[in-house]
This record gives structure tokens, sequence and C-alpha cells, in this order.
């Protein structure tokens, strides 16, 4: 069975600085990886996703994760953070059939001036 | 191409009325998944659909609530005798019918505030 985990529900960060925010999956086969975005009262929109082919992968607004196999992990970042960064994010995993994706329980990211 | 279409957006309910809430998936897409998000919470799956069938509904409560996906229109989730724990927002997402590293597109939410 698929799982992820997400260290750290609330992260806060200047405004240009790293932002590093942290996720572990657990999988028995080789996984689908995702981040996703939501902003308040909307739904989620897709930041970027790993399918096996680049271990670095870009996505939009600037963010990239990176997927290592050896740490189960699936780490988001950006090197400079915006205040439009602002947000809910959440990293999924689903198996190879898409029959299920897997939601970590979220962090909340806060950008300060 | 319209996105993942989903109404209500906002819905209140007094306790022990039904709530509908509509989903109708992005064009192409034959697979309807829908999670709820309770404050402070994570997206817990609850089903997963394909036209006229139930792929996947662990993530149901027993009772009260029941999804659908007919042949014409959108997919509905039903819930029941809504209760004042059922206050939640509602997502919808869909994927294209060759599911193999897919993304899950969502639709805006539903917000279901039973009073």
């Amino acid at each position: 069975a698929q799982s992820v985990t997400q260290l750290g529900s609330h992260v806060s960060v200047s405004e240009g600085a790293l932002v590093l925010l942290r996720c572990n999956y657990s999988s028995s086969v080789p996984p689908y990886l995702f981040w996703y975005v939501q902003y308040p009262n909307q739904g989620l929109q897709l930041l970027l996703k790993y399918t096996s082919a680049a271990t670095l992968v870009k996505g939009i607004n600037g963010f990239e994760a990176e997927f290592k196999k050896s740490e189960t992990s699936f780490h988001l970042t950006k090197p400079s953070a915006h205040m439009s960064d602002a947000a809910e994010y959440f990293c999924a995993v689903s198996d190879q059939l898409g029959n299920q994706f897997y939601f970590g329980t979220g962090t909340s990211l806060t950008v300060i001036p | 191409n319209a996105g993942v279409m989903q109404n209500p957006r906002h819905l209140v309910r007094r306790r022990g009325q039904e709530a509908r809430l509509r989903c109708s998936p992005m064009k192409g897409h034959s697979h309807v998944y829908w999670y709820r998000q309770l404050p402070e919470e994570g997206l817990k799956f609850m089903v997963y659909l394909q036209k006229e069938n139930i792929i996947d509904e662990s993530g149901m409560p027993k009772e009260r609530f029941s999804a659908e996906f007919p042949k014409e229109g959108p997919s509905i989730l039903r819930i029941q005798q809504v209760v004042r724990g059922d206050s939640a927002a509602y997502f919808c997402a869909s994927s294209p019918p060759n599911r193999s590293g897919n993304t899950i597109y969502f639709g805006e939410g539903s917000w279901l505030t039973v009073v």
C-alpha cells in the first residue's frame, strides 16, 4: 500500500528565502509522486509530478522536487519564496494503475515580508 | 477546454436534510474521484467511479453516503440526513481513460455547511 508523510504542518519562510517542504513516501512498487498547491477556498492545482523519468522534476512557479529512492523522499523546493507562494501544499502518491491517489495531510506555507 | 466543474460551490443544509453535490469531469475524462477535506485535515479519499461503475468506495462512510456516475450527466455525491460532522469541503477530480502515471485534475470544491 502507498502512503505519504509530510513533515511539518506549518512552514514559515521570509520572502526571498529558500522554500523546502518535505515529503516521504511509502510504496511497495515504483511510485508516481505529485505535489499540488491549494489556495484559500480553491481546489488543488498540480505543481509537478514524477513518473519514473528524470529524478529532478521541474514544475510551475519555479518549484522543483527531487525523487530520492534511497531516502524514499520527494521534497519540494523553490530557491526564492514569493508572497504569492503562501498556500497549502499537498504531496500525493498513486499506484501504477492510478486507482487511488493518497494525499499527505498538507503543509501550510507562510511567507513573511 | 473547461476544467472539472463542481456545483454548488457552497451549500447550507439543516440537520436531517439531504445534500447533493455535482461534478462534471473534464472533457474526455471518464474517471471521477471524490475527496473530503475537513478543517485542518488533509484530503481523504472517498470513492472512485467510472461511467456507471463504482470501482473503489473504500473511503465512503457505510451509511448515508452514496455516489454515482451515470452514463449521461454529472457524477453526484449524495449525503442523506446530514449531520454537523458532514460539514466539509468536497472535492471532485477526474482523469482520462489511460490512467497509468496520469494526473488527476481537481474541481474548485463544494463547501457544505450543516446548521
